[in-house]
């Protein structure tokens, strides 16, 4: 069966806008989770979703935010962007909250100019 | 909190070679533990866990990894490298109830000819 899928895989945008990641997970996966990696911070943990509604979060400002639609997609969303908001974006699937085993997709490279 | 050590960030050895990824890990009780290998510009594919049981356990791509809890370590070997496995290679520990995982800064290997 098909993997996670994100889609962009690449952005560029300007210091300001704001913008909208997605994210499909892996079908009959109903938990979603969102990570930033950058060279110097590594893998952070930004958000979990399940059920449509937030269930984990990490320690990012109120501009990151995220939601998940009834077919479990997700998207993510970055307001008022920084140059630090580029980093590669990844999301990871798993069949539930309680289930350790999560799959990455191949992320979305967001470039802040 | 938990937290994942990662002391080696290069890595470099001759294929054919034996390989020895070494990862420490901070958490009170035992903890679910994860090794993902990431190649440029993709996601993170996970390579093996360990929830409980045999200490020793093996992965895909002919890795293998052994949890020694008197040290807090679960390294990650493979007995003959292949030069399609320099990558970067991140450990993770998730403990229970959010399951989260939190990954070290990862291990980047080199694998020359």
């Amino acid at each position: 069966k098909a993997g996670v899928t994100q889609t962009p895989r690449y952005l560029i945008k300007t210091r300001g806008q704001q913008v909208t990641l997605s994210c499909s997970p892996i079908s009959g996966h109903r938990s979603v989770s969102w990570y930033q990696q950058t060279p110097g911070q590594g893998l952070q943990f930004l958000f979990e979703y399940f059920s449509e509604t937030q269930r984990n979060k990490g320690n990012f400002p109120g501009r990151f935010s995220g939601r998940q639609f009834s077919n479990s997609r997700s998207e993510m969303n970055v307001s008022t962007l920084e140059l630090g908001d580029s980093a590669l974006y990844l999301c990871a699937s798993k069949t539930g909250l309680s289930h350790t085993e999560a799959f990455f997709g191949q992320g979305t490279r967001l470039t802040v100019v | 909190a938990q937290s994942v050590t990662q002391p080696d960030i290069h890595i470099t050895v001759s294929e054919g070679a034996s390989l020895e990824l070494r990862c420490n890990y901070s958490y009170g009780a035992t903890p679910y533990l994860f090794w993902y290998v990431q190649s440029p510009g993709q996601g993170l594919q996970l390579l093996l866990k360990y929830f409980s049981g045999d200490t020793l356990v093996q992965g895909i791509k002919g890795f293998e990894a052994e949890f020694k809890r008197s040290q807090s370590s679960f390294n990650l070997r493979k007995p003959s490298v292949h030069w399609s496995d320099a990558a970067e290679y991140f450990c993770a520990v998730a403990a229970g109830g959010s399951y989260i995982p939190t990954f070290g800064r990862g291990t980047s290997l080199i694998v020359h000819p």
